[in-house]
């Protein structure tokens, strides 16, 4: 049973350089989420998307970031330009949200780890 | 995000001993309290949840204390092993919430020694 899939799982680039973050949900999944980690600001919620249509995205930092989701079964989240103050571990993760009432279990991908030089 | 208190930071247990984390939360529509748990170079993954009509959940080692009155809910590992060392996250949500977002705490990093 295949569970949220990132790429790359490591990247190391140049500053100024641009960084495409790709990620497939969990088949049948109608929510998805972009998280960035780092020891400074722990886990951020920076956009999520419901059923392909960004819902909230006010965690995005600034307009160097950008989020895709053309389809119910990929993602994208951009960096460009990058800047060393983007190295952090980004999670993608996805959910299945039944109804209102129901809880909200997150299913995270394994992550990308960027390093910004 | 400063709606979610975590506490304490980090944590060293014994084998055998009780680990507690604990969470403090601001946001009364919050009806739903996970805990996460992360293993270095891994995503987080839901380790186990309470609902607020219930005052405790118990699954194996691991139980969810809540007392809704002091807007509180607790983590505690039972015979604390080794391989519980991870970083542990509450991420309380709610419907009112705007849709799906979780509210992580900061974390626990939890090590236990053999």
């Amino acid at each position: 049973d295949a569970g949220v899939i990132q790429s790359p799982r490591h990247e190391v680039t140049e500053m100024g350089q641009e960084v495409t973050l790709r990620c497939k949900p969990i088949s049948g999944h109608n929510s998805l989420f972009w998280y960035r980690q780092t020891m400074m600001r722990g886990l951020e919620l920076l956009i999520y998307f419901n059923n392909n249509v960004p819902i909230d995205d006010s965690g995005m930092p600034e307009d160097r970031f950008s989020a895709k989701m053309p389809n119910a079964s990929f993602s994208t989240l951009k960096i460009q330009p990058s800047e060393p103050r983007d190295s952090a571990v980004y999670f993608c993760a996805s959910s299945l949200r039944i109804s209102l009432r129901s809880g909200n279990t997150i299913y995270f991908g394994e992550g990308s780890w960027l390093t910004v030089v | 995000q400063q709606q979610v208190k975590q506490s304490p930071q980090s944590l060293i247990v014994q084998k055998g001993g009780i680990s507690i984390i604990n969470c403090a939360y601001e946001n009364t529509a919050f009806d739903y309290f996970p805990w996460y748990q992360q293993f270095p170079g891994k995503g987080p993954a839901l380790l186990i949840a309470i609902r607020p009509d219930v005052s405790e959940k118990k699954e194996g080692r691991f139980t969810i204390s809540f007392n809704k009155s002091a807007k509180q809910f607790s983590l505690h590992i039972m015979d604390s092993q080794p391989g519980d060392s991870a970083t542990y996250f509450c991420a309380p949500w709610g419907q009112e919430t705007s849709g799906s977002r979780l509210t992580f705490g900061e974390g626990t990093q939890l090590t236990v020694n053999p």
